[in-house]
């Protein structure tokens, strides 16, 4: 079956732009978390969704901002983006496996945002 | 807030010889613990999944132990290859550590 899917896999923008990222979960799969990856900070949570709903949020500044559509598919939002936004942005998908929810965690390719 | 830490950050060994990764982590109330292996640039791929009632897991070369009440994880990689060249990171609760870097030469 089909992994999670993001895209765009590489994109470049200037500062003070937006930026919108796509995630499509493993099909059944409800939950769908976002995470920042750079060279100093590491895998840094930013949020989660489960059915539409935003269920744990991390410590980033409000520019970042997400949402989850009833197909479970997910965007996040960058907005006003800085120098510092450049990173690699990854995308989870949890779900049933053999009817119970083992909380395990795939990921997709990831976005890679390099902002100028 | 939960706290993962991984040791060492980084690890070079000769092919053949057996890896073992150390994960830590500060709240034992755990629903399961995760380790995961990154190539450069690419996306995280699961190696193994512990549920929270579970000691250990095995994968074919691949061992990972729990014990939730230290709050610790190990993970063993039996004779390794240098196609496990790679960072591996370990996750809990939507927490991740920082990841040990392994090199094994051939």
């Amino acid at each position: 079956k089909a992994g999670v899917t993001q895209t765009p896999r590489y994109l470049i923008k200037t500062r003070g732009q937006q930026v919108t990222l796509s995630c499509s979960p493993i099909s059944g799969h409800r939950s769908v978390s976002w995470y920042q990856q750079t060279p100093g900070q590491g895998l840094q949570f930013l949020f989660e969704y489960f059915s539409e709903t935003q269920r744990n949020k991390g410590n980033f500044p409000g520019r970042f901002s997400g949402r989850q559509f009833s197909n479970s598919r997910s965007e996040m939002n960058v907005s006003t983006l800085e120098l510092g936004d450049s990173a690699l942005y990854l995308c989870a998908s949890s779900g049933l496996a053999g009817g119970a929810n083992t909380g395990e965690l795939f990921f997709g390719e990831g976005s890679r945002l390099t902002v100028l | 807030k939960q706290e993962v830490t991984q040791i060492p950050a980084a690890l070079s060994v000769p092919e053949g010889e057996n890896l073992v990764l150390n994960c830590s982590f500060t709240d034992s109330a755990i629903y399961n613990l995760q380790w995961f292996r990154q190539d450069p640039g690419k996306g995280l791929t699961s190696l193994l999944l512990i549920q929270s009632s579970q000691r250990e897991q095995t994968s074919g070369r691949l061992n990972a132990s729990l014990d939730k009440s230290s709050g610790r994880s190990t993970l063993y990689i039996a004779a390794s290859q240098p196609g496990d060249s790679a960072t591996y990171l370990c996750a809990v609760k939507l927490s991740f550590g920082a990841g040990t870097t392994v090199t094994v030469r051939a």
